[in-house]
């Protein structure tokens, strides 16, 4: 089982629907994840990063993290064009080790 | 977050050379990774850039293909050493301020070998 999980799409969402991107995770003692965008020929962007159960808005943003069940989703409210783009889920499994990413999600937003 | 500058941005390189690449932060920061992402793959750590002593390398990364220099808080070099087409990749360096912290990253510099 590989480390960190995640549907490879594309996911496609119209415009102003929400995207939800699902991300699992195999070791349970992981403490810290990670969303981060890539949009083609850059490098990633951190958008989100939570560490308790529970949910964490920011904007249209919002990071779910479910740690009994070893999953961590981002939902992505009022989609817009422009955040078409891969979208990788990340964790560090404490605090002084090396973060695992995942292979991302492709996320496209239909106008 | 740390402006991160990462030099050069591209570069065409011939089979057998080196390149070294550049990463300059703007404020003194913690830790230092270095990252390659191959076309449509996901990031794969190199190693991490300790300062002031040898870097930590990742399982099929070693010393002599990719030796790392940081001599201090703010500056990293990557050097991809007697290069053939199979180090084509985009080598990121990131940053991040502490533990637990999030990292972020730099531009990325986009290598090609023929």
């Amino acid at each position: 089982q590989k480390e960190v999980e995640q549907n490879s799409g594309p996911l496609s969402v119209p415009e102003g629907a929400i995207a939800s991107l699902n991300c699992t995770y195999s070791d349970r003692g992981s403490q810290s994840f990670f969303w981060y965008r890539q949009y083609s020929g850059k490098s990633p962007e951190l958008i989100m990063f939570i560490y308790s159960n529970g949910d964490k808005e920011d904007g249209r943003f919002t990071a779910q993290l479910n740690k009994a069940s070893q999953y961590v989703s981002l939902l992505i409210r009022d989609s817009q064009p422009s955040d078409s783009a891969t979208y990788l889920c990340a964790l560090m499994k404490t605090s002084y080790d090396k973060v695992i990413f995942g292979p991302g999600t492709s996320l496209s937003v239909i106008p | 977050s740390a402006v991160i500058s990462q030099k050069p941005s591209r570069d065409i390189c011939q089979r057998g050379t080196s390149l070294t690449i550049q990463c300059q932060v703007d404020s003194q920061v913690t830790m230092m990774f270095w990252y390659r992402q191959q076309p449509g793959q996901s990031l794969t750590l190199i190693a991490t850039a300790n300062q002031g002593s040898e870097a930590t390398y990742e399982s099929g990364f070693v010393i002599d293909k990719f030796p790392i220099s940081r001599p201090n808080l703010t500056f990293s070099t990557l050097t991809v050493s007697n290069m053939s087409p199979e180090d084509s990749s985009i080598y990121l360096c990131s940053v991040s301020t502490g533990v637990s912290q999030p990292q972020h990253f730099g531009d990325g510099t986009r290598l090609s070998i023929l």
